[in-house]
């Protein structure tokens, strides 16, 4: 079964500035079929994109996915006060496996 | 709007019994596949359960099967999840979270607000 790792396991920045946030895979995901979720603080998670880089209903041109195979990337070009939350990628198709998230802090 | 409404978490004491359920609305229930996902405290997502669209395929996670049993009621737009056995471990919070697909792709496009289950003596 695939094994996704995330890095880093936690990102502190500042309002305004670029979030990258790593998604690694142990073998290649078919179909790129990579899903990204963020859970902000006590609520329930979101879908934010899937098929590695398309973003879901409603969800902000600020967050946008790359990459392909093992490595996929999440990016939030100018981080927000409200982005503050755990971000978990996921591989789905056949069967479902999540990262263990990476947390973004507001500096 | 999409609306996913848990109810039936509580206490319960290890090998006791409880049901979740899942109220569904704004959407056609009996067009998605569905699942539950759960989250220990502080811990991250672990998928637990899904179920086709018409109720004719079942699938569970390894630490669950054998003591879980998904199903859904299409004509009341409902999905449950009895869970049997249920070990100090199985304490999270449960989500029910709706697939985007027919025939489930293991995506969770909604997801309900969740609700607690905590297996203690």
């Amino acid at each position: 079964e695939i094994v996704l790792t995330q890095s880093p396991a936690t990102l502190s920045l500042s309002p305004g500035e670029r979030a990258t946030l790593s998604c690694g895979a142990s073998q290649s995901v078919g179909n790129n079929y990579l899903a990204w979720y963020q859970q902000r603080p006590g609520l329930a998670p979101r879908l934010l994109i899937y098929g590695a880089t398309n973003r879901a209903t409603g969800i902000p041109d600020r967050f946008s996915g790359s990459g392909s195979g093992t490595d996929f990337t999440l990016t939030i070009s100018r981080l927000e006060p409200e982005d503050v939350a755990v971000y978990y990628c996921q591989k789905y198709g056949d069967s479902s496996v999540f990262g263990p998230g990476t947390k973004v802090e507001i500096k | 709007q999409v609306q996913l409404v848990e109810s039936g978490g509580g206490v319960v004491q290890p090998g006791r019994s409880l049901r979740l359920s899942c109220a569904a609305s704004g959407f056609t229930f009996s067009e998605y596949g569905m699942h539950w996902v759960r989250q220990a405290a502080g811990k991250g997502l672990e998928w637990v359960s899904v179920i086709w669209y018409d109720g004719s395929r079942k699938y569970y996670g390894d630490s669950v099967k054998d003591r879980f049993t998904i199903s859904r009621d299409n004509s009341r737009n409902t999905l449950y999840l009895h869970m049997d056995s249920l070990r100090v471990e199985d304490t999270a919070v449960y989500y029910c979270a709706r697939d985007p697909s027919l025939s489930p792709m293991y995506q969770f496009d909604f997801w309900g607000q969740g609700i607690l289950v905590t297996v203690s003596s």
